[in-house]
């Protein structure tokens, strides 16, 4: 069965930490992408790769980074984590524009 | 990027019964896709239509898409407790990325 699996379903982290989303996916998809989901707003794109190395900013990007050294793998990372990026996380990949599998999620409470 | 509304925002109904959700958009688009999520959890791709084709069935799912009225609905029929979750419409437009509403909340009551 075909897979996207984040590292942590829950995680609490201390404002001004750095923090390390990561997601890795089996299906040798070209495409990477980390959401926010927040109620009231639906999902919003952070950032997505289209390949190894490259990114490209969605609609939120402000105060996150991203890395993409191996194709399998998409890391989101919250330099200094604020209070406003307590958030449900969801990665996804896909091949081309259709169907994108999905993690589980992260549901990230910073304190 | 654009995003597909879903509509009606919630939706409950009792077992049994059909469940009928929509999605409008704004663009010319290459398919239509839903996806449901459960309460807490990652999204799951249900079912793609592409944009030269009417209607589409997967199991208890049937989804229909107007290009004239760039519209599209999601069925369910026979709904059951389990279908309970938010679902969401978007759509391929030529680039990777796709973009999420913020879904219709269906509950389905026992």
């Amino acid at each position: 069965d075909v897979k996207v699996t984040q590292s942590s379903r829950y995680l609490v982290k201390r404002t001004g930490e750095k923090v390390f989303l990561e997601c890795v996916q089996d299906m040798d998809h070209e495409n990477m992408f980390w959401y926010r989901q927040d109620p009231g707003l639906g999902l919003r794109l952070i950032y997505f790769s289209y390949d190894v190395k490259m990114k490209e900013k969605g609609d939120i990007p402000e105060g996150y980074s991203v890395s993409r050294e191996k194709k399998e793998r998409f890391s989101l990372i919250l330099e200094s984590a604020s209070t406003n990026q307590t958030s449900m996380y969801l990665c996804a990949s896909n091949q081309g524009p259709y169907g994108y599998t999905f993690g589980s999620g992260t549901r990230l409470t910073v304190v | 990027s654009q995003q597909g509304e879903e509509d009606p925002q919630a939706l409950s109904i009792q077992e049994g019964e059909n469940a009928t959700m929509n999605c409008s958009y704004k663009t010319s688009i290459n398919n239509l896709q839903w996806y449901r999520q459960n309460s807490g959890r990652g999204l799951v791709h249900l079912i793609l239509i592409r944009s030269n084709e009417r209607e589409k069935h997967s199991g208890r799912l049937r989804v229909t898409l107007d290009t004239s009225k760039k519209s599209s609905s999601l069925l369910i029929t026979a709904s059951r407790a389990a279908d309970t979750a938010s679902y969401f419409c978007t759509f391929g437009a030529g680039s990777y990325q796709l973009t999420f509403g913020k879904g219709t909340k269906l509950s389905v009551i026992p």
